[in-house]
């Protein structure tokens, strides 16, 4: 079946210190992976994605992600924190069927 | 070029009411989703519609219906609303001719049923 874990509900990092967020999925076919940002009572936004090629892959905000097949891990990164970075993250499984599952999402907050 | 708009922004029904959540798209996406988000649920698929013509059920169907009237509007319907139906919906579109693309998000109808 189609899903996606994230297994950290919540994680707190000081700014300026590294970031990972791990991202699990599982999918019969070759995956479409994205991340996404929700900032509090916003919308969704498109942080990076990953179709082909490539597997590490480069977003905005200077985040970046590495695909690893043999693990079906997707996890996010970035080498330095900002304060602005606080959010909710969500990683996403989709395929040629376009059916889009999404996890359930990791908190980040971001201590001074 | 407004990408994905949802209507209404805020709602508040009571028990055993019906509603329609409209979305419109006009990016030319050949398929559309309906999710709700919960907290600490994240986003869970209700339904989805792959291309004009077709809908399929998501993770969490019960309750809804859907209908993609043409290419660019899929709209969600409450037949009789239920307080577990309290959440944040979320209309997105995705893909251009053969093309995947990443999936593009509306700005979310707040639901409340009493």
């Amino acid at each position: 079946a189609q899903s996606v874990t994230q297994p950290d509900i919540h994680i707190t990092v000081s700014e300026g210190a590294s970031l990972e967020l791990r991202c699990n999925y599982s999918y019969g076919a070759t995956p479409y992976l994205f991340w996404y940002v929700q900032s509090p009572g916003q919308g969704l936004q498109l942080l990076l994605k990953y179709f082909s090629g490539d597997t590490l892959v480069q977003g905005i905000k200077g985040f970046e992600a590495e695909f690893k097949r043999s693990q079906s891990s997707f996890n996010l990164r970035k080498p330095s924190v900002h304060w602005s970075d606080a959010a909710e993250y969500f990683c996403a499984v989709g395929g040629a069927t376009n059916k889009l599952i999404f996890g359930t999402g990791t908190l980040l907050a971001v201590q001074p | 070029n407004a990408g994905v708009t949802q209507t209404p922004k805020f709602q508040v029904l009571k028990t055993g009411q019906s509603m329609t959540l409209q979305c419109a798209q006009d990016m030319n996406h050949n398929s559309m989703y309906w999710y709700r988000q919960d907290p600490g649920m994240g986003l869970r698929l209700i339904y989805y519609s792959a291309s004009e013509g077709t809908t399929d059920k998501g993770e969490v169907p019960n309750g809804y219906n859907v209908s993609r009237l043409n290419k660019r509007e899929f709209s969600l319907r409450l037949e009789s609303a239920a307080p577990s139906q309290t959440s944040v919906y979320f209309c997105a579109s995705s893909g251009t001719g053969s093309r995947v693309t990443e999936a593009f998000f509306g700005q979310g109808t707040r639901l409340t049923v009493v």
